[in-house]
Formats: structure tokens, C-alpha cells, sequence
């Protein structure tokens, strides 16, 4: 069936260092891919998205790059700080909102 | 503007019982879906709702799980009976139309002993 990856589980990086979580997904036919940040207790929120008709996408610190052929997606945080520590979801969607999701990556910044 | 709302937000039971989670989505969001994440998994999709109607329950794993939305405003979900396998953390999500971003609840953890 449809599945997305996401590597790795977990990611500790120092303050100011950058941090890349990769997720692969197996249906061709998906066409969008939001990224959704977790705090502890809070609930899901978008961060950033891309659609298939775009390379790459940057809002600010974070920004996402899309490899259709390879069928790769990938989230970039430059500079991190404290409050980059949550939890991180990928999903894949074919346009619907159906997505199927990665595991999750934990990511703690380290001060 | 209020978010999604849920409710309770962590239940325990013991296996066998019934639970009944409920779902308040974002006013004016036809569209209503149910998500379940069990213990270090990932987010699965259970449902869909525009409206009152259900979209696509495909995701609903078996006969024990019911969803309504009667008037097509909050949103209910009822476990019965409860299995152990049923723990896990269920988001409720929203969103206006068939674009735009999904608003999700902060979700309902569940425990079944």
C-alpha cells in the first residue's frame, strides 16, 4: 500500500547548527507534500508545503526541497533554535487530504 | 477564532468498555476528518466528513468504530468495545473547502487497559 518514510526518528543538533529530516514516498501519483510541526502537548501545524510542480520552497529558516523522480522530499532548518525542538511530521497526499504520513522526527536543539 | 476543539483530551479505560471521543472543528469548515496515531507511528487517516456524509471511512479499521456528525457540526467517535490495540492519540482535523491547510485538534490520547 501507499507509505511514506521519514528518517531519522530522532535528531539532536546544536544550537545555530542546521537540521534535514528526509522522507521518501511510494505513490508516484502524489502531488502534494506539507510539512506539520508538533510541539510537546500542542496540536500539528503546517510549516510549509510544496506541491509537485515545484523544486524547492523556503519560508524564512526552513525550507523544503522535492525530488519527483526519486521520490524524495526533504525538510531543511537553518540556524535552529530551542524552540525548533518538536516533533515532525512529512505527508504525502494526492491532492486530497487523505495524507499518508511519515513516523515522525523528534528533534531536540541542543543549547 | 477558536481552533479545533477535542475532548477529552486523554481517556482510560479498560478493555471492553466504550469511549466516545468528540470533535468541535473550526466554524465554517465543511470538511472533518478523523486521524489516529498509535505509540511511535505514524498519523493514520480514519475518515472523512463534508458535512454530515462521510467522504471516505476507508482508514476505520473495524465494525467497533463508529463516527457521526450528525448536522454535519461536531463530530463524535465512539470505541466499542475497546481493544487494547485501540490506544493511541486521535486528532480531529478541519479545513474550509478542498484546498488549503488542515487544522488539527491537539487530539484525544486514549489508553485501554
Amino acid at each position: 500500500g501507499e507509505n511514506v518514510e521519514q528518517h531519522p526518528s530522532t535528531l539532536s543538533v546544536q544550537e545555530g547548527d542546521s537540521a534535514v529530516i528526509k522522507c521518501t514516498y511510494s505513490d508516484s501519483a502524489s502531488n502534494y507534500f506539507p510539512w506539520y510541526k508538533q510541539e510537546l502537548g500542542k496540536r500539528p501545524q503546517l510549516i510549509i508545503d510544496i506541491r509537485s510542480n515545484v523544486g524547492e520552497k523556503k519560508d524564512q529558516r526552513i525550507a523544503v526541497t522535492l525530488n519527483k523522480t526519486a521520490k524524495h522530499f526533504s525538510l531543511h532548518i537553518t540556524e535552529t533554535q530551542p524552540e525548533d525542538s518538536a516533533v515532525y511530521f512529512c505527508a504525502a497526499s494526492k491532492g486530497t487530504y487523505k495524507y499518508i504520513f511519515g513516523t515522525g522526527t523528534r528533534l531536540k536543539v541542543l543549547a | 477564532e477558536a481552533g479545533v476543539t477535542q475532548f477529552p483530551s486523554h481517556s482510560v479505560i479498560e478493555k471492553g468498555q466504550t469511549v466516545t471521543l468528540r470533535c468541535d472543528p473550526i466554524s465554517g469548515h465543511d470538511n472533518l476528518y478523523w486521524y489516529r496515531r498509535v505509540m511511535g507511528k505514524e498519523i493514520k487517516f480514519l475518515l472523512h466528513f463534508v458535512k454530515e456524509s462521510k467522504q471516505d471511512e476507508s482508514g476505520m479499521p473495524n465494525n467497533r468504530f463508529l463516527a457521526e456528525r450528525t448536522g454535519g457540526t461536531y463530530s463524535t467517535l465512539k470505541v466499542q468495545p475497546a481493544e487494547l490495540e485501540d490506544s493511541g492519540v486521535y486528532f480531529c482535523a478541519s479545513s474550509q473547502g478542498n484546498t488549503g491547510e488542515l487544522f488539527f485538534g491537539e487530539g484525544s490520547r486514549l489508553t485501554v487497559l
